[in-house]
């Protein structure tokens, strides 16, 4: 299995501009979670769906933040428009199911730099 | 609600010893998963290890061990005879059964002096 795949792995943007962070989680999966991960507030989760329904948005900042997942194989996480403070890896994960004893598998990040 | 804590930002340790990294948490639930996940200077998050809650084991992944004090809700990571290779962030989090979400301690940097 190809593993969570991220795209792109490096983004830099100017401030105000719309990013788009994609995510194709592994095959059979049926959990998906986006996270961002910043020196001063470590990892937070931001979203997560189950069976493409979002479950929990509580983690996204605002409403410039938006994620979708249109089908098992596919996510997004929207930035518009985007802040220097957006700066951050994202990490996009999957899981097969919800249950305490299943890891969550990670995709190797976005780094993100909005200028 | 949920919380996990590291509170060693940072540490040090010589080539060849252990080393253990101390993780604690909060849960009023009875059913949660512990994991610990390596993060080296590359990015990616590797896992290492995993503890359930009902586990009256210790768990035990090659040099990796789990201390498992549930009374005290401790889940502090052993490293065995440390490499070079193990400097990296190491991150504790717990998977709680009723919600599925994965939650992040803030991390302990580990580096291994040769």
């Amino acid at each position: 299995d190809a593993g969570v795949i991220q795209s792109p792995r490096h983004e830099v943007t100017e401030m105000g501009q719309e990013v788009t962070l994609r995510c194709k989680p592994i095959s059979g999966h049926d959990y998906l979670f986006w996270y961002r991960q910043t020196m001063m507030r470590g990892l937070e989760l931001l979203i997560y769906f189950n069976n493409n329904v979002p479950i929990d948005d509580s983690g996204m900042p605002e409403d410039r933040f938006s994620a979708k997942m249109p089908n098992a194989s596919f996510s997004t996480l929207k930035i518009q428009p985007s802040e220097p403070r957006d700066s951050a890896v994202y990490f996009c994960a999957s899981s097969r199911r919800q249950a305490t004893n299943e890891k969550l598998f990670f995709g190797s990040g976005t780094q993100l730099s909005v200028l | 609600a949920q919380k996990i804590t590291q509170t060693q930002p940072g540490m040090f340790v010589q080539e060849k010893e252990a080393v253990t990294l101390d993780c604690t948490y909060d849960t009023s639930d009875q059913s949660y998963g512990l994991f610990w996940y390596k993060q080296p200077s590359s990015g990616e998050m590797i896992f290492l290890i995993y503890q359930g809650s009902y586990d009256e084991q210790n768990a035990t992944e090659g040099r990796y061990s789990l201390n498992f004090q549930k009374a005290r809700k401790s889940a502090n990571l052993v490293i065995s005879a440390s490499q070079l290779g193990d400097s990296a962030m190491y991150f504790c989090a717990m998977r709680v059964g009723n919600t599925g979400k994965l939650i992040f301690g803030q991390g302990t940097t580990l580096q291994v002096k040769p």
